[in-house]
């Protein structure tokens, strides 16, 4: 399968502070990603589907203000959780899809940051 | 969106033979059906993935009768690295690629 990197693997940051998470296709260019938030012991719940050049889609209850994606290029998509707060802490796990891997079909899974405000 | 529904847990013992069902009774006639591991603190990896009858990889196999409005991701001999969560998803969304994660199964492998 492709691969996905995410960049930071964990973060620690005081509270009212914004923090970038990036998300990496490395052998592929993805026209999609994907971003999901995982709290413990629970499913992954999808926050936003970014496509490269384009706004991203977000969820609904995911407020984009505070949770800023960008999709620059075709193997980059950054994800800025702003003035952070302590119940942003969460696992933050991206996907990628598309692009000459295929279509949609089977996203790539990024190994996930876990964010953890102060 | 097709939801999937799966049972919450399962044990089983090393060297048994898994199979866990997934329910996905509205299920589109484009959607795919795949299935994912998690272990703790780490992104979901991809298993399988069918559309319909039998798909068989070199780590498990997955049973779609031709309804398609159910799956079975079946395990050979399982082993304790193999305690995880197991997702079954359906989907992507027409042209949104988006999928939508169900609670999943835990799955816990005894020595």
């Amino acid at each position: 399968g492709a691969v996905v990197s995410q960049h930071p693997s964990r973060v620690i940051c005081k509270s009212g502070t914004s923090v970038k998470i990036e998300c990496r296709s490395l052998d592929f260019q993805a026209t999609t990603m994907f971003w999901y938030r995982q709290f413990p012991k629970q499913s992954l719940m999808l926050m936003a589907t970014s496509n490269e050049g384009s706004k991203a889609t977000y969820e609904q209850g995911v407020e984009k203000d505070k949770f800023l994606i960008n999709h620059a290029s075709l193997t980059l998509s950054t994800l800025t959780v702003t003035s952070a707060h302590p119940e942003d802490s969460s696992f933050y796990i991206c996907s990628a899809a598309g692009g000459a891997k295929g279509s949609y079909n089977e996203q790539f899974f990024g190994p996930g940051t876990r964010l953890t405000v102060l | 969106l097709a939801k999937t529904t799966q049972p919450i847990s399962m044990d089983s013992y090393e060297g048994q033979e898994v199979n866990i069902t997934c329910s996905h009774n509205n299920i589109a006639t484009n959607d795919y059906i795949t299935w994912y591991q998690q272990f703790p603190s780490q992104g979901p990896r991809f298993i399988i993935q069918g559309y319909k009858t039998k798909v068989t990889n070199e780590v498990a196999s997955l049973f779609i009768p031709a309804d398609r409005k159910s799956s079975t991701l079946s395990l050979p001999r399982v082993s304790l690295s193999d305690t995880a969560v197991y997702y079954c998803l359906v989907g992507p969304s027409g042209n949104t690629g988006k999928l939508i994660f169900g609670q999943g199964t835990t799955l816990q492998v005894k020595p």
